[in-house]
């Protein structure tokens, strides 16, 4: 099956400081990717919808100010947390469809960016 | 808005059983539904996807079936082992417009198999 990644898997910043999350798909082109977060014991919220060679479209209630996606090629997608606070501490997770795939409606999850605000 | 229910939140069994978890959802409009297991500090694996003219999708000792009409879904697993012991989640995407592609999660079901 296909392969997203996610660099880097974990993450510990000071407060103030900005963090980029990268999400590949690894064997196949994703001209959409999404993007996920997930606090303790709670489930999978959609953040945010990154295109290729567009802007973003965020989820209700998303600052978009504060997470920044670019979505440079067709096999990569950034997610840059700016001025983090604790409150942003959460798992980040990526996904992507291969479109060209039998498995047209399947979508391929990354493993995930554990990001911790100090 | 779509919301997405799974009951039990946590379910322990011993080795052997079989077991069901269930997943039900407000708006039956969807295009597909998938069942993904995740590991503690691990990202998602796809178990099974069923889409929304298909009734049920088997994979192994898995088997999940879908009613779209009654917004339910159950997710079959057979002679459970620890292996198994993971958190269940599934997610239906939304047909039509701008949510084309977006998944919406339930809370997920906390199994753990015990020897």
């Amino acid at each position: 099956g296909a392969v997203v990644s996610q660099h880097p898997s974990r993450v510990i910043c000071k407060s103030g400081t900005s963090v980029k999350i990268e999400c590949r798909s690894l064997d196949f082109q994703a001209t959409t990717m999404f993007w996920y977060r997930q606090f303790p014991k709670q489930s999978l919220m959609l953040m945010a919808t990154s295109n290729e060679g567009s802007k973003a479209t965020y989820e209700q209630g998303v600052e978009k100010d504060k997470f920044l996606i670019n979505h440079a090629s067709l096999t990569l997608s950034t997610l840059t947390v700016t001025s983090a606070h604790p409150e942003d501490s959460s798992f980040y997770i990526c996904s992507a469809r291969d479109w060209a795939s039998g498995s047209f409606y399947e979508q391929y999850f990354g493993p995930g960016t554990r990001l911790t605000v100090t | 808005k779509q919301e997405v229910t799974q009951i039990p939140a946590a379910l322990s069994v011993p080795e052997g059983e079989n077991l069901v978890l269930n997943c039900s959802f407000t708006d039956s409009a969807i295009y597909n539904l998938q069942w993904f297991r995740q590991d503690p500090g691990k990202g998602l694996t796809s178990l099974l996807l069923i889409q929304s003219s298909q009734r049920e999708q088997t994979s192994g000792r898995l088997n999940a079936s879908l009613d779209k009409s009654s917004g339910r879904s159950t997710l079959y697993i057979a002679a459970s082992q620890p292996g198994d012991s993971a958190t269940y989640l599934c997610a239906v995407e939304v047909a039509g417009g701008t949510s084309y592609g977006k998944l919406t999660f339930g809370q997920g079901t906390i199994l753990t198999v015990h020897p």
